[in-house]
């Protein structure tokens, strides 16, 4: 079993939708959650980062941290074309290496 | 503006050749990374450095060597030994060793001819 499960999708959603995308992990030591946008052949871009439990947002974006049941989650709300992209969870126990465990990300697209 | 570059954008490597690939921030992070980047497979981890002249193997270190003896500049070199090279490879830093948030360059695109 993999420490970080992400479903690869693909994800197809008209404009305008609420997107849910999600990862569980296993590792209950886990801190420090992130989740990054990744455009075709570009670099992964930081969108959202957590610590413990809670939910945090940013603009059209939401994380939200559930340790009791090891899983995550990130809403787009209003999505447009542009959110087109790989969207990558990423999460740390941190400690003196902060090696991060990616899951394996879900392609979203964004039908105009 | 502050950031990542990587360099090239795109590199091709004949049998047993070894090639370079760049990494330069200007964002006065302590610590640097490379990833590999396969379909499916996610990000994997090749080595990180948290100080200058300090590097640690990460979980696919073999057939890969690094430097870091620039705080601004973790080169990584591809070796002959690396048999399945093909990849899409990323750097990326951090403030400091032990920060949550790493951010990333733009990626090389390494294939073989």
């Amino acid at each position: 079993q993999k420490e970080v499960e992400q479903d690869p999708g693909p994800l197809s959603v008209p404009e305008g939708a609420i997107v849910s995308l999600n990862c569980t992990y296993s590792n209950s030591a886990f801190q420090y959650f992130m989740w990054y946008r990744q455009y075709s052949r570009k670099g992964p871009e930081l969108l959202m980062y957590t610590y413990s439990s809670g939910n945090k947002e940013d603009g059209r974006f939401t994380a939200q941290v559930d340790k009791s049941s090891k899983y995550i989650s990130l809403f787009i709300r209003d999505s447009q074309p542009s959110d087109s992209a790989t969207y990558l969870c990423a999460m740390s126990d941190i400690g003196a290496t902060n090696k991060l465990i990616f899951g394996t990300g879900t392609l979203l697209a964004v039908q105009p | 503006d502050g950031g990542i570059t990587q360099s090239p954008k795109y590199l091709f490597r004949k049998e047993g050749q070894n090639v370079t690939l760049s990494c330069e921030q200007n964002l006065n992070h302590d610590a640097m990374y490379w990833y590999r980047q396969d379909p499916g497979q996610g990000l994997r981890l090749i080595y990180y450095s948290q100080i200058v002249n300090d590097f640690q193997k990460g979980d696919i270190a073999e057939g890969y060597s690094v430097s870091r003896e620039k705080k601004e500049s973790f080169p990584l070199t591809v070796t002959s030994a690396q048999k399945n090279p093909t990849a899409f490879y990323l750097c990326a830093s951090s403030l400091r060793p032990d920060a949550g948030t790493q951010y990333f360059g733009p990626g090389t695109r390494l294939l073989v001819l």
